[in-house]
């Protein structure tokens, strides 16, 4: 059974980055089926994808977050990581990675439990 | 950005009801479109996928239907378990997620 667990600080200062990253078990990171990615949920409110990696290092953005955001594979490790800079209050939330299935459909098919960054002084 | 309005934002049933939330996309997304279920302090789950396919080991009162810009989950009997935040999510561009729909038992 495919497992995704997100790990990293949970508080973060105003202007500093936020760094995750997402260990996959039970299968590899390096499946030509798969892409991995990160999507977010600010407290009470709705999900918002940040964006997705191909094991390849291939990235696709949030237009949005762009200019802010790193997505990073290392496939020795099995793992994917995502670097959020020059993060605000409004970069508070919980931050979930997730396998993303980009063949014949596209869903978010196995999410990690989630893990709760504040951004504060 | 395709945006997706999802209605009604919360809504209170009985158990056996038929419950109904619409996503209306802000332009054509042919049937590019998914059905995740979150429980409280749980991740997503994913239902629905293209807009009518039941995903595996769903159970079938869950059901999804729509193309184009206007979509349709339904419960067909709501149970106690079925209490959660639903969301409906497009793929034509790049993914956006509606903005949920609460559903409370009455």
């Amino acid at each position: 059974q495919l497992q995704l667990q997100e790990s990293g600080p949970g508080l973060v200062k105003p202007s500093e980055t936020l760094s995750l990253t997402c260990t996959v078990s039970g299968g590899s990171i390096s499946s030509s089926s798969y892409y991995w990615g990160w999507i977010r949920q600010p407290p009470g409110k709705g999900l918002e994808w940040i964006g997705s990696i191909y094991y390849s290092g291939s990235t696709y953005y949030n237009p949005s977050l762009k200019s802010r955001v790193t997505i990073s594979v290392d496939t020795s490790k099995n793992q994917f990581s995502l670097k959020l800079s020059s993060v605000t209050a409004a970069d508070t939330a919980v931050y979930y990675c997730a396998r993303h299935v980009r063949r014949a459909k596209e869903v978010f098919d196995y999410w990690g439990q989630g893990t709760l960054v504040t951004v504060s002084s | 950005d395709i945006q997706m309005t999802q209605s009604p934002s919360s809504l209170s049933a009985s158990v056996g009801d038929r419950v109904t939330i619409t996503c209306q996309a802000s332009q054509d997304i042919s049937n590019y479109l998914n059905w995740y279920q979150q429980k409280p302090g749980k991740a997503p789950k994913l239902l629905i996928y293209d807009a009518s396919n039941l995903e595996t080991g769903v159970p079938s009162r869950f059901s999804g239907s729509g193309s184009g810009t206007d979509f349709t989950f339904t419960i067909s009997s709501l149970q106690p378990e079925d209490i959660a935040t639903y969301y409906c999510q497009q793929y034509d561009n790049l993914p956006t997620f509606g903005g949920g729909t609460k559903v409370e038992i009455k």
